[in-house]
């Protein structure tokens, strides 16, 4: 099974801060990478697919970059409402597998 | 605009089975893959399993295989998840998402396993 590893788990951050989020795959997964992000208590929303393209309706701060192992998340101008969980979704070999996540807090 | 309702979620003790339904609507139901992903309470997500389009080819996490069959009856815009064997690793909020790449998802559906 591919391995997802997300770093970092956990991270403080202030509006109008640049984050960047990290996934990194136990072997080449392609361009078959998604972002999801999740607020507290809501269903999970996908931001990226196919690493790179933006999901229609998700603003043009957030963008995803990488390709085989390794793969970004980046958020250009931090907004009060950005900030949850994210987390990464390999799905170029069953079983698919998520990272651990990341919650991105004030 | 997709819509997914699952339902079926609810307290079962352990070895019990359950069967989670989710209804789908607003798109082609028949051809689109459907999948099934869970959250445990205050844990991340976990992919569970999915099923293609035509409903002949399904995969399975590891930690369900041979416990949990998806189905889908593409004639009520349906698919099942047909959970057996239960145990409290199970119990966590399950949601029904479209496609293999999860674009769009339910509300989800609580299940706890207790005894």
């Amino acid at each position: 099974d591919i391995q997802m590893t997300q770093s970092p788990s956990a991270m403080s951050a202030s509006v109008g801060d640049r984050v960047t989020i990290t996934c990194r795959a136990s072997q080449g997964i392609s361009n078959s990478l998604a972002w999801f992000q999740q607020k507290p208590g809501k269903v999970p929303k996908r931001l990226i697919y196919s690493a790179s393209t933006l999901q229609s309706g998700v603003p043009s701060r957030f963008s995803g970059s990488g390709s085989g192992i390794e793969f970004t998340l980046t958020i250009s101008s931090l907004q009060p409402e950005d900030f949850a969980t994210y987390y990464c979704l390999q799905h170029n070999s069953h079983p698919y597998t998520f990272g651990q996540g990341t919650k991105l807090e004030i | 605009e997709v819509q997914l309702l699952e339902s079926g979620g609810d307290w079962v003790q352990p070895g019990g089975s359950l069967r989670l339904s989710c209804a789908a609507s607003g798109f082609t139901f028949s051809t689109y893959p459907m999948s099934w992903v869970r959250q445990a309470p205050g844990k991340g997500l976990e992919w569970v399993s999915g099923i293609s389009d035509s409903g002949d080819g399904a995969k399975y996490a590891d930690s369900v295989k041979g416990r949990f069959t998806i189905s889908r009856d593409n004639s009520k815009n349906t698919v099942f998840l047909q959970m057996n064997s239960l145990t409290a690793e199970d119990t966590a909020v399950y949601y029904c998402a479209t496609r293999w790449w999860l674009d769009s998802w339910g509300q989800g559906t609580l299940v706890t396993v207790s005894s």
